[in-house]
């Protein structure tokens, strides 16, 4: 049964830091991986998504990594602004396809200080 | 990008009442969309596998006869929570599937 946990619970940084989420995964026959965000009530905001055969994405100051092998991921933001305070979540398809239904981490809850 | 909506955003209502959730992928069709809930600085625990045309799957520990599970078109599905009490507020999220899984914005639900 895959189980995917997320590590730190929860950072809080100062403005301008550089920072890693962790994301590992215990089955690592993964078909892709993803990384969202939630906003406090919000629903999920799609950041980036690793396809399996990949090592890693970028988007903007946001760059995310895939060790299959290991049952890692982690996800780089880079010059953090308060605005990027929210909870990032990682999850996996519980299958081998890619609109199985995911399997979510515990979450990391960021706080960005001004 | 794809596009999914979810109706009501929020809702109150009394225990014991049923409470439907709409959700609706707007640009493409989905032939199959999932149910998560996720309880206060909790992470998403799906639910449910809504499948067009089909009955929907349910997870372990989700009762089918209080969550109620409709996927009658490509682009809808509904979830209702019938005799709802105070411990099923909650906030549910839907997905919905094409090449990949796009999300609403979640309904929270607040039983009295």
């Amino acid at each position: 049964k895959q189980e995917v946990t997320q590590i730190p619970a929860a950072l809080s940084v100062p403005e301008g830091e550089n920072l890693v989420l962790n994301c590992s995964f215990t089955d690592s026959a993964i078909y892709n991986l993803q990384w969202f965000r939630q906003d406090p009530g919000k629903g999920l905001t799609s950041l980036l998504l690793i396809q399996s055969s990949q090592r890693e994405q970028t988007s903007g100051r946001l760059n995310a990594s895939l060790d299959k092998s290991s049952g890692r991921s982690t996800l780089y933001i880079a010059a953090s602004q308060p605005g990027d305070s929210a909870t990032y979540l990682c999850a996996v398809p519980a299958g081998g396809g890619a609109t199985n239904k995911l399997i979510f981490g515990t979450g990391t809850l960021l706080a960005v200080q001004p | 990008g794809a596009v999914v909506s979810q109706h009501p955003s929020w809702v109150i209502c009394k225990s014991g009442t049923s409470v439907k959730i709409e959700c609706r992928s707007l640009d493409f069709q989905a032939t199959t969309m999932f149910w998560y809930r996720q309880f206060p600085k909790q992470s998403l625990m799906l639910m449910a596998t809504s499948n067009e045309g089909s009955k929907a799957t349910y997870e372990q520990g989700v009762e089918k006869d209080k969550f109620l599970i409709n996927h009658a078109s490509l682009t809808l599905s509904t979830l209702t929570v019938t005799s709802a009490h105070p411990e099923d507020s909650s906030f549910y999220i839907c997905s919905a599937a094409s090449n990949e899984q796009f999300f609403g914005p979640g309904t929270r639900l607040t039983v009295l």
